[in-house]
This record gives structure tokens, C-alpha cells and sequence, in this order.
């Protein structure tokens, strides 16, 4: 079993549609979550950041985090084409620099919007 | 632009042979951690470097072996290079204040034929 798990997809939704990505994970000394976006043949790029349990809102992006359940997800409201991408769930146990810092990744979904 | 630089974006090499790659940090970071991407998977943890020394290390071979300047720029070295590490490199740089916030740079394609 991995030690995160996220529905590949792909999903594919219509313009202004409310998008909904998850992820369980297994490893309870997870402290940090992240949600990326990553466009074909570019590198992640940060979207959200929690950490511990709770919601954090930003624009069309909500991220929510469930320890207790061990599940996190990335809402997007009102999705556009330029929301098209592959979006990483990601998650660190320590908060780096003299901690070890390695962030394990989801495998990532797929998402298309189309207008 | 997340300002952390990587080169070259990318390279053909052959069974055997040897690579680097580098990475140039974004300014003030202190940390760098190198992640490998196969098509279709999320990145895996390679390493991990802080005030060049490794700070962690995920489950790759030694001749996956790695060097941090002292201005904090990176070098991810692959001997012996096989098949399965055609994959696409990424370089992460990270703010010293605590949270682990990860920046990538938009990584390195290594074919390897």
C-alpha cells in the first residue's frame, strides 16, 4: 500500500463546474499538506498549504484537511480551461530545514476543463 | 517564476554512462531536494540537502549522489545510468522559516536509450 493514494482520473468537467480532488494517506505523523498544479512539461507549482487539520480558502481554491480521517481535498470553484492540468496532493511529516524535510507525493490527477 | 533554475532541460544519454544536473536555488533559500518523476507517477524523493550537507535520503542506489554549494546551488550526479531512469529530474528549493514550503524549478528530461 502507498503511503498516499490519489484517484489518477482522468476527470474531465465542463466550464464553471465546482471540481472536487482527494486524497487518503496512511502515515499519521503527516503534519503538512500541499496541493500542486503541474502543466504538461513544467514543474509542480504551490497552490495551497495547510497545516494540521482544517480549511484554507484562497480565491477559487479551498483546501481541506481531515487527520482524524486521514484525508485531505482541493475544492476549485467555478473551474476554467486554464485550471486543465494535473494537480499533486503532497505531504511532509517535518518542517525542514534541521528536520527532514522530503514531501511525499500523491500520483496525481488529471483534470480538463472544457468550455 | 519560482526562481529556482535548473539545467539543461534536456538531455539523451546512453546505458552506462554518467550525468549531472544542476540547480540554482531560489534567493535566501537554504535547502534543496531533489525529486524523481517517471510519466504518469508523482515526484519521489531523492534527497535532500541543507548548508551542503544531506539531510535525508529516499530509497535510490548510492550512484544517485548529489553536492550543495556554498552559495546553495545543487548538482544531482547518476552513475551507471539504466533504462528506468529516463524520467523527468526536479529540483525544490525551500525558505528556512519552518514550514517546508517547497519550490520547484521546472526540472530536467533525462532519456536514457
Amino acid at each position: 500500500q502507498k503511503e498516499v493514494e490519489q484517484d489518477p482520473g482522468p476527470l474531465s468537467v465542463p466550464e464553471g463546474a465546482i471540481v472536487s480532488l482527494n486524497c487518503t494517506y496512511s502515515n499519521s505523523a503527516f503534519q503538512y499538506f500541499m496541493w500542486y498544479r503541474q502543466y504538461s512539461r513544467k514543474g509542480p507549482e504551490l497552490l495551497m498549504y495547510t497545516y494540521s487539520s482544517g480549511n484554507k480558502e484562497d480565491g477559487r481554491f479551498t483546501a481541506q484537511v481531515d487527520k482524524s480521517s486521514k484525508y485531505i481535498s482541493l475544492f476549485i470553484r467555478d473551474s476554467q480551461p486554464s485550471d486543465s492540468a494535473t494537480y499533486l496532493c503532497a505531504m511532509s511529516e517535518n518542517a525542514g530545514g534541521t528536520s527532514y524535510g522530503k514531501l511525499t507525493f500523491g500520483q496525481g490527477t488529471i483534470l480538463t476543463v472544457h468550455p | 517564476e519560482t526562481g529556482v533554475t535548473q539545467s539543461p532541460t534536456h538531455l539523451i544519454k546512453t546505458r552506462g554512462q554518467q550525468v549531472t544536473l544542476r540547480c540554482s536555488s531560489q534567493s535566501g533559500h537554504n535547502t534543496v531536494s531533489w525529486y524523481q518523476q517517471a510519466l504518469g507517477q508523482g515526484p519521489q524523493f531523492i534527497f535532500q540537502y541543507y548548508r551542503e550537507e544531506e539531510n535525508g535520503r529516499g530509497n535510490f542506489p548510492p550512484r544517485f549522489s548529489g553536492l550543495q554549494f556554498p552559495n546553495y546551488s545543487s548538482e544531482l550526479n547518476v552513475n551507471a545510468l539504466e533504462l528506468d531512469d529516463s524520467a523527468l529530474y526536479l529540483c525544490a528549493s525551500s525558505t528556512p522559516g519552518g514550514k517546508n514550503i517547497q519550490y520547484f524549478g521546472a526540472g530536467t528530461r533525462l532519456s536514457v536509450l
